[in-house]
């Protein structure tokens, strides 16, 4: 069984670019979550999605939001990036909301000049 | 002010020691927590999780223990292996509700040294 899959697994932008990251979950699993890494911070949460509806939201920025087709796969929207929003992005899956075991991908290494 | 704390951005351990990794919590609404392990270049994959009703929970050699009253958890593996060696997340979630967010620490990078 494929895990879970991002795109792409580098990006480099300058500031005032927007840009479009890509998850697509496990087959079968319809819960996406978005998460933030950077040094010292830990992982912070985004939003989730479930059934192309987002569920939950984190303390982030309207700059950031995300969508979710009816395959599951995921999209995750910064618009007029910012220095700070250089980060690891990574996304989960997990086969239903609520508290089910999140499988992560690789993550996508956004650095923004 | 973050909810989830690892104190620790760093442990050394002697391989067939015992690794103890702490982390704390503020908020008392959150009750199911879990471990998880990050290899470079990889996602985090999970390893252990425990409910509040219990404080412990064990899975080989893995153990979480939960001090509710501390508002502490830690996570011990015995004994230790080199291939232990990764950044580990403590994750805090409230279960009531329909949605989840896991509000992660910052992580403890751990070392298992031959």
């Amino acid at each position: 069984k494929a895990g879970v899959t991002q795109t792409p697994r580098y990006l480099i932008k300058t500031r005032g670019q927007q840009v479009t990251l890509s998850c697509s979950p496990i087959s079968g699993h319809r819960s996406v979550s978005w998460y933030q890494q950077t040094p010292g911070q830990g992982l912070q949460f985004l939003f989730e999605y479930f059934s192309e509806t987002q569920r939950n939201k984190g303390n982030f920025p309207g700059r950031f939001s995300g969508r979710q087709f009816s395959n599951s796969r995921s999209e995750m929207n910064v618009s007029t990036l910012e220095l700070g929003d250089s980060a690891l992005y990574l996304c989960a899956s997990s086969l239903f909301a609520g508290l089910d075991e999140q499988f992560f991908g690789p993550g996508t290494r956004l650095t923004v000049l | 002010d973050q909810q989830v704390k690892q104190n620790s951005p760093s442990l050394s351990v002697q391989e067939g020691r015992i690794s103890i990794l702490n982390c704390d919590y503020t908020n008392s609404m959150f009750d199911y927590f879990l471990w998880y392990k990050k290899y470079p270049a990889e996602g985090p994959t999970f390893l252990i999780s425990i409910s509040s009703i219990k404080d412990k929970n064990e899975d080989g050699r893995f153990t979480v223990f939960l001090n509710k009253s501390a508002k502490h958890l830690s996570l011990h593996i015995v004994p230790s292996q080199p291939g232990d060696s990764a950044v580990y997340f403590c994750a805090a979630a409230i279960s009531s509700g329909s949605a989840r967010q896991l509000t992660f620490g910052s992580g403890t990078q751990l070392t298992v040294l031959p």
